[in-house]
C-alpha cells in the first residue's frame, strides 16, 4: 500500500541555519504531495503542496519539489527561525491522504 | 471566523464507558474526516464522510463509530470496543470530497485518556 516515510527526530538547528526535512514515498500512480505543520497543542495547518512531477510547492520560505524519479518531497526554508519549532508532517493522497510519522523541528535562538 | 471547533479539549474515559467528541464547522465543507494521534506515529484515519448521512470506514475504524446527521456536525463516538483509546484525536474537513486531494483544515484537537 501507499506510505510515507520521514526523517526521523528531532532536528535541532540554530537560528538562520539551513534546513532539509527528508520525505520519501511508495505510491502506486501518481499521487498528490503535502507537507503540514502542527504547531504545540493545535491541529496540522496545510504548508505547501504539489499535484505532479516537477513541480515546486512553496510557502512561508519553504520549498518542496516533486521528483518523481527519486519519489521523494524533501522539506528545504534557508534561515530557520525560533517560530518555526514545529512537528512538519509529509504526506500523499489520491482519495484520503496517508501521512509520514512526522519530524519534530527545535529551533534555537 | 470559519473555521473548526472539536471540543472538549481534554476528556477523561473510564472502563467500559462509551465517549462522544465532538466537531462542528462552519466552512460549508461536503467532507469531513476524523484522525488518531499517537506519539511518534504520524496521523491515522478513523473515519471520513464525504456527504451528510453518508460515512465510510478509514484504516482504524474498529471500536469507533460516526453520524454525520448535519452537514456541520461528525461526532466520534469511541465505544468500550476500544480496548487502547488514549490518544489524541483530530477532526478536519475539506470543501469536497477526499477524491479532490484539497487542503484539509483542522480543529485544535481533543486529548482522549483513560482513568
Amino acid at each position: 500500500g501507499d506510505s510515507v516515510t520521514q526523517m526521523e527526530g528531532p532536528v535541532t538547528l540554530s537560528e538562520e541555519a539551513f534546513l532539509t526535512i527528508n520525505c520519501t514515498y511508495t505510491a502506486t500512480g501518481y499521487p498528490s504531495l503535502f507537507w503540514y505543520v502542527q504547531y504545540p497543542g493545535e491541529g496540522l495547518q496545510l504548508l505547501l503542496k504539489a499535484t505532479k512531477a516537477d513541480d515546486k510547492g512553496s510557502n512561508k520560505g519553504f520549498e518542496a519539489t516533486y521528483r518523481k524519479e527519486t519519489t521523494s518531497f524533501h522539506l528545504e526554508k534557508g534561515s530557520v527561525q525560533v517560530s518555526d519549532s514545529a512537528v512538519y508532517f509529509c504526506a500523499l493522497g489520491y482519495s484520503t491522504l496517508t501521512f509520514g510519522k512526522g519530524t519534530m523541528l527545535l529551533v534555537s535562538p | 471566523d470559519g473555521g473548526i471547533t472539536q471540543s472538549p479539549k481534554y476528556l477523561f474515559r473510564k472502563e467500559g464507558q462509551n465517549v462522544t467528541l465532538s466537531c462542528e464547522q462552519n466552512l460549508n465543507h461536503d467532507a469531513m474526516y476524523w484522525y488518531r494521534q499517537d506519539p511518534g506515529q504520524g496521523l491515522r484515519l478513523i473515519y471520513y464522510s464525504q456527504i451528510v448521512n453518508d460515512f465510510q470506514k478509514g484504516d482504524i475504524a474498529e471500536g469507533y463509530s460516526v453520524s454525520r446527521e448535519k452537514k456541520e456536525s461528525f461526532p466520534l463516538t469511541v465505544t468500550s470496543a476500544q480496548k487502547n483509546p488514549t490518544a489524541f484525536y483530530l477532526c478536519a474537513s475539506s470543501l469536497n470530497g477526499p477524491a479532490t486531494n484539497e487542503k484539509l483544515f483542522f480543529g485544535s484537537g481533543t486529548q482522549l485518556s483513560v482513568l
